[in-house]
């Protein structure tokens, strides 16, 4: 079955730090993956996708097929990147079955 | 459109006390999912629908927990008997299509004392 791992429950950095949240996935064919965020006291939604390769808030991600990685970096971290942080992949051929790593709760400290 | 609408928001209930958890998902999305969320095991999928379907309920932790989906506008989670360990919050999300973004509700915080 398809694995999500996100090996860091907490990550403190400094504001205009760089940042790197973790995510693993195991599964031998090619999946979807996407980050999701949960700010405080708001729903969870979407940041970004990788088939999108797009930059949203300053975040980027690449898909690493080679290390089953998704990895999400920003150069600078804000305060307003504070928050909860959730990897995700859907499989090919998995009809619609969005599976979720723990999550790593991200503290941008000034 | 409100977005995913989840009721209760917040349920305290007794041990062996049934709860029933409600959802309304976004007009014209045909996947609907429940998910559990707590520190320990971040946020778990129980079941997911597609077109009012049942299409995996392998995260359903036991038979305590059942799920329905009687409509494409209406979907409810059931625990009976409750137990302190269900204690979390559960998570309705819908969406559009296959890998398309999934929606989330606000949640509901249960407390099983």
């Amino acid at each position: 079955a398809q694995r999500v791992t996100q090996p860091e429950k907490l990550l403190s950095v400094f504001k205009g730090a760089p940042v790197e949240l973790k995510c693993n996935y195991s599964y031998s064919g090619s999946p979807e993956l996407f980050w999701y965020v949960q700010y405080s006291r708001q729903r969870l939604q979407l940041l970004l996708r990788h088939i999108s390769r797009e930059s949203i808030k300053g975040f980027t991600a690449d898909l690493n097929k080679g290390e089953t990685s998704f990895h999400l970096k920003k150069p600078f971290a804000q305060e307003e990147d504070s928050a909860m942080y959730y990897c995700a992949l859907i499989i090919t051929g998995g009809g619609n079955k969005l599976t979720f790593g723990t999550g790593t709760q991200l503290k941008v400290e000034l | 459109d409100a977005g995913v609408i989840q009721s209760p928001r917040h349920e305290v209930t007794e041990m062996g006390q049934e709860v029933t958890l409600r959802c309304k998902p976004i007009s014209g999305h045909n996947s609907l999912f429940w998910y559990r969320q707590t520190m320990m095991r971040g946020l778990e999928l129980l079941i997911y629908f597609n077109n009012n379907v049942p299409i995996d309920d392998s995260g359903m932790p036991e038979d305590r927990f059942s799920a329905k989906m009687p409509n494409a506008s209406f979907s409810t989670l059931k625990i009976q008997p409750s137990e302190p360990r269900d204690s979390a919050v559960y998570f309705c999300a819908s969406s559009l299509a296959r890998a398309a973004e999934a929606f989330f509700g606000q949640g509901t915080r249960l407390t099983v004392v």
